[in-house]
C-alpha cells in the first residue's frame, strides 16, 4: 500500500522567515507533484517534478525530488502573509492512469 | 476555459436517498478521476477513467458507482447515501499520456452533506 506522508501537519510561521515542508512516499512514483488548496476552494497546481534531482521555482516556493531517497520538499523563501494555504504533496503511477495518492496537507499560517 | 465543471455546488441529502454527482471537461482529456475530501484525510481517489471506455476502483469505492458516458463526461453515483459520504467531492482531468509535465486539473467540488 502507497503511503504519502507530509510533514508538519500545521505550520505557523512569521513573514520574512524560511521553511521547509517534507513529503515522503513508500514506493517508486513516476511523477510528483504539489498542490495548494485555499479554504473552500479547489486544489491548483504549484510543481510537477518527474525525476530525480528535479528543482522548480516559482516565486517564494522551490520544490525539489530525491526519488532515491523518495522524498520531496517545498521550500519557502522569506515567507508573506498571502502564501497561507494548505499545501498538498501527491504522487501518480502509469499503472493506475496517474490517479494521485495525496498526503494529509500541511496547513500554513503566515502571521506578520 | 471553463476546464472541469462540476454540478452541483453544494447538495443535501437525506439517509437513504440517491443522487448523481456530474462531471465534465472541455480540455479533451482521456482520463478523469473522483476524488473526496474529508477534514484531516487530504484527498482520497474514489474512482477513475483511465480512458474513455474503462472505469476502475480507487481506495474508497465503496457505495459509489460511477459512469464514463462519453470522453468529456465521468459521473458519480450514490444510491443510498449515508451520513458518512458527507464530504467535499472533487473531479479531475488529464490530459494522460504523452504529457508528462501537465497536472491533473480539478474542478470546484461539490459539497455534500447527508442528514
Amino acid at each position: 500500500e502507497l503511503k504519502v506522508e507530509q510533514n508538519p501537519l500545521f505550520l505557523s510561521m512569521q513573514e520574512g522567515k524560511n521553511y521547509t515542508i517534507y513529503c515522503n512516499y513508500s514506493t517508486t512514483s513516476d511523477r510528483l507533484y504539489w498542490y495548494r488548496q485555499d479554504p473552500g476552494k479547489s486544489l491548483e497546481s504549484l510543481f510537477v517534478l518527474l525525476s530525480n534531482g528535479a528543482v522548480k521555482q516559482e516565486g517564494r516556493l522551490m520544490a525539489s525530488l530525491d526519488t532515491k531517497a523518495r522524498l520531496s520538499t517545498l521550500h519557502i523563501t522569506a515567507a508573506v502573509h498571502d502564501l497561507s494555504a494548505t499545501y498538498f504533496c501527491a504522487v501518480g503511477f502509469e499503472g493506475s492512469g496517474y490517479a494521485l495518492n495525496f498526503g494529509k496537507g500541511t496547513s500554513l499560517l503566515v502571521t506578520p | 476555459n471553463a476546464g472541469v465543471t462540476q454540478t452541483p455546488k453544494f447538495q443535501v441529502l437525506k439517509t437513504g436517498q440517491s443522487m448523481t454527482l456530474q462531471c465534465a471537461q472541455d480540455m479533451n482529456h482521456n482520463s478523469m478521476y473522483w476524488y473526496r475530501q474529508d477534514p484531516g484525510m487530504g484527498l482520497r481517489l474514489i474512482y477513475y477513467s483511465a480512458s474513455e471506455g474503462t472505469t476502475d476502483k480507487g481506495e474508497v469505492p465503496n457505495g459509489y458507482n460511477v459512469s464514463r458516458l462519453n470522453k468529456r463526461e465521468f459521473s458519480l453515483r450514490l444510491e443510498s447515501a449515508a451520513p458518512s459520504q458527507t464530504s467535499v467531492y472533487f473531479c479531475a482531468s488529464l490530459s494522460g499520456t504523452g504529457t508528462p509535465n501537465q497536472p491533473q486539473h480539478f474542478g470546484d467540488g461539490t459539497r455534500l452533506s447527508i442528514l
